[in-house]
């Protein structure tokens, strides 16, 4: 059984603290590791897609590390801001279907 | 550019009826995945669509069935419903299957309780 894990399950953090989650998949039949961010109440929409070991990706004050051989994924939060609350969820992308973890329930508080 | 749409966004079904969510994909997107999300839990794969035909399926039974129309929307239905059917459906489209690994665009799902 193939399963994603991320943690931790929750963060709640002061606005301009910094903070990251961890997501660990499979490092077998890997094609890509994705990063959406989830608002209450919205659609998931996608932050990263990553598919090299050692990629490194940036999106405004949002950046995410991958290494593939051990299985995992950091995503980075700089500067936190009340907007960033958001469940993050990662998914591994094996073969034809994406498997997700359970996320990461972020709350900033101003 | 029009966005993933579903519908209906909530309703209420009792024990052992049918029930079918439909999903508009994204504008120029062929491939459609259905996805189920149940309380506590990420998002779980349950099939993928492309050009009308199911090109991967999750660990569901065959009660959950779909269908991809020639303009590229879908439907999921579930007969005979349970109680642990009661969840969050989400439907996602992207431009391409088989090893592309372009992000999905989601819909904001359809919420089924089974009573």
């Amino acid at each position: 059984i193939l399963n994603v894990e991320q943690s931790p399950q929750s963060l709640h953090v002061q606005e301009g603290d910094s903070t990251n989650f961890t997501c660990s998949f499979p490092s077998s039949n890997f094609y890509a590791l994705h990063w959406y961010r989830w608002e209450t109440a919205k659609s998931p929409e996608a932050l990263f897609v990553m598919t090299l070991n050692g990629d490194e990706k940036k999106k405004g004050r949002i950046s995410a590390t991958l290494n593939t051989k051990e299985g995992y994924s950091y995503l980075y939060i700089k500067g936190s801001q009340p907007e960033d609350s958001a469940t993050y969820l990662c998914a591994f992308h094996n073969t034809d279907k994406l498997i997700f973890g359970t996320g990461t329930r972020l709350q900033v508080f101003p | 550019e029009t966005g993933v749409t579903q519908s209906p966004t909530h309703l209420i079904k009792t024990r052992g009826q049918q029930v079918t969510l439909r999903c508009s994909s994204q504008s120029g997107h062929n491939t459609v995945s259905w996805y189920q999300q149940a309380l506590g839990q990420g998002p779980q794969f349950i099939f993928q669509y492309y050009r009308e035909e199911e090109n991967g399926r999750g660990n569901f039974p065959p009660r959950f069935s779909g269908l991809q129309f020639p303009n590229y929307s879908s439907e999921l239905n579930v007969n005979a419903l349970e109680l642990d059917d009661s969840a969050l459906y989400l439907c996602a489209s992207r431009e391409l299957a088989g090893l592309s690994t372009g992000e999905l665009f989601f819909g904001e799902g359809s919420r089924l309780t089974v009573l």
